[in-house]
């Protein structure tokens, strides 16, 4: 069975950068998509885009296009979010989640998670 | 893109049957069959039990089912169990994908 194994908790100051891995243990991403997703403190889930990693190909939610960037690695089956000028409100839990090409919005199998605080 | 609507919570004795709403606009739920929904339990990732308005992945029990009239698609838990008590999220795509507001299930 497939995994999504998500790099560790991050601390980081306003303005600065972070990169988040996640790695397809157990298997490849052939045949899928991979999404980031965040949820801040006791808030919802929020899609920030999603890449085919095959293709090399990303798309962003509006609210990210121009501060995100996703990207992939398919040799080893690794795929990235970075997040750049980060403030407070970037603190949250990022999830990827792997969805199947032929379908939209079907995350059938999620990371743990990486907590990314935004601290002074 | 705004989020789909949903209740802030629902509640209900075990078993019982409760309902979620998911209400979006004729832009997304009301014009797309890609309506998924996921439970997250506290400090857990979200899992993925009904795709496709009304499909149900293997290993999801068959208590969940989903629905969709016009511009709301609808979560059914039946026969309430107290694992049931999570958060519950929609999720749909036309263009881009939308995830609803959230909605807290309370099991009495």
């Amino acid at each position: 069975q497939v995994q999504l194994v998500q790099s560790g908790a991050e601390v980081k100051k306003p303005g600065s950068s972070v990169k988040v891995s996640c790695k397809a243990s157990g298997g490849t991403f052939s045949s899928y998509t991979i999404s980031w997703v965040r949820q801040a403190p006791g808030q919802g889930l929020e899609w920030m885009g999603r890449i085919i990693p095959m293709l090399g190909i990303a798309n962003y939610a509006q609210k990210f296009r121009g501060r995100a960037t996703i990207s992939a690695d398919k040799l080893t089956s690794s795929a990235y979010m970075e997040l750049n000028s980060l403030r407070s409100e970037d603190t949250a839990v990022y999830y990827c989640a792997r969805d199947p090409l032929e379908s939209l919005g079907v995350f059938d199998i999620w990371g743990l998670g990486t907590m990314v605080t935004v601290s002074s | 893109q705004s989020a789909l609507t949903q209740p802030a919570s629902v509640s209900g004795s075990p078993g019982q049957s409760i309902t979620i709403s998911c209400t979006g606009t004729s832009n997304d739920v009301g014009s797309s069959n890609l309506v998924s929904w996921y439970q997250q339990h506290p400090d857990k990732a979200p899992k993925l039990i009904i795709y496709d308005v009304t499909k149900r992945p293997s290993g999801v029990s068959n208590r969940f089912s989903g629905s969709k009239s016009g511009n709301t698609a609808s979560l059914t838990i039946s026969g309430l169990q107290a694992e049931d008590e999570a958060d519950y999220y929609c999720c749909s795509y036309v263009g881009s994908i939308v995830f609803g507001t959230g909605a807290k299930v309370t099991v009495l």
